[in-house]
């Protein structure tokens, strides 16, 4: 598959044990934030976006925290699976830049069976 | 139903050719962004069309253009083609153009430039 990033952040997790990927932002302006998991040859695929008016969001063995005051998003995805192994990008949205998304450089998660 | 599809898949040119990319959207979307993705800038904004007109443009040269059809596919182009423009080139289409929209994207289509 491609690579997405020569020097992409890598963490590696035991198959069962609970992951966190962290993604800073440093537009104050963003009001829109998007998790998206790209798995080799595939485009990325929506997995939670949260809004800026709130600071956590819950999906299925997913969780998406805000920290506005910091600038900081993170997923949590629990009872990881090595079908979870893939690049994680945060994606972050402007109020009135349309659908124009920003993206961070990615967290490479590899899952240990 | 179908998800996001573009073609070709791969694709071979040589420098100073120019290229064409076809994306057809999710059934009833009719936005449809461009995204170029390389190793060194990772995720990068091209354009984004809605109802046939260009609502925003990245900061890419203007060897970089695209249109959209009343069908709301959409077709990217390259002209002069640089060693640089080798990437993946992704396809995201999202049903209006509202804020909170989700955007799905295609498989993409990856150019390389010899």
């Amino acid at each position: 598959g491609e690579s997405v990033g020569l020097h992409l952040p890598t963490l590696s997790v035991q198959e069962g044990d609970n992951s966190i990927i962290n993604c800073a932002y440093s537009n104050s302006a963003s009001d829109y934030f998007i998790w998206y998991k790209q798995e080799s040859g595939k485009g990325p695929q929506f997995i939670i976006d949260i809004r800026s008016n709130m600071d956590k969001r819950q999906g299925q063995r997913v969780t998406v925290l805000l920290n506005k005051t910091v600038k900081h998003l993170s997923l949590q995805i629990a009872a990881t699976q090595p079908g979870d192994s893939a690049v994680y990008f945060c994606a972050e949205k402007e109020k009135n830049a349309g659908n124009m998304l920003t993206f961070g450089g990615g967290t490479r998660l590899m899952v240990k069976p | 139903k179908a998800g996001v599809t573009q073609t070709p898949r791969y694709l071979i040119k040589t420098r100073g050719q120019q290229v064409t990319l076809s994306c057809s959207p999710i059934s009833g979307h009719r936005s449809v962004s461009w995204y170029q993705q390389t190793p060194g800038q990772g995720l990068q904004f091209l354009f984004e069309y809605f109802s046939e007109t260009q609502r925003n443009k990245g900061n890419f040269p203007g060897r970089f253009s695209g249109r959209q059809f009343s069908n709301s596919r959409s077709e990217m182009n390259v002209s002069t083609l640089e060693l640089g423009d080798s990437a993946l080139y992704l396809c995201a289409s999202s049903l209006f153009q509202g804020f909170f929209e989700t955007q799905y994207f295609g498989p993409g289509t990856r150019l390389l430039v010899l």
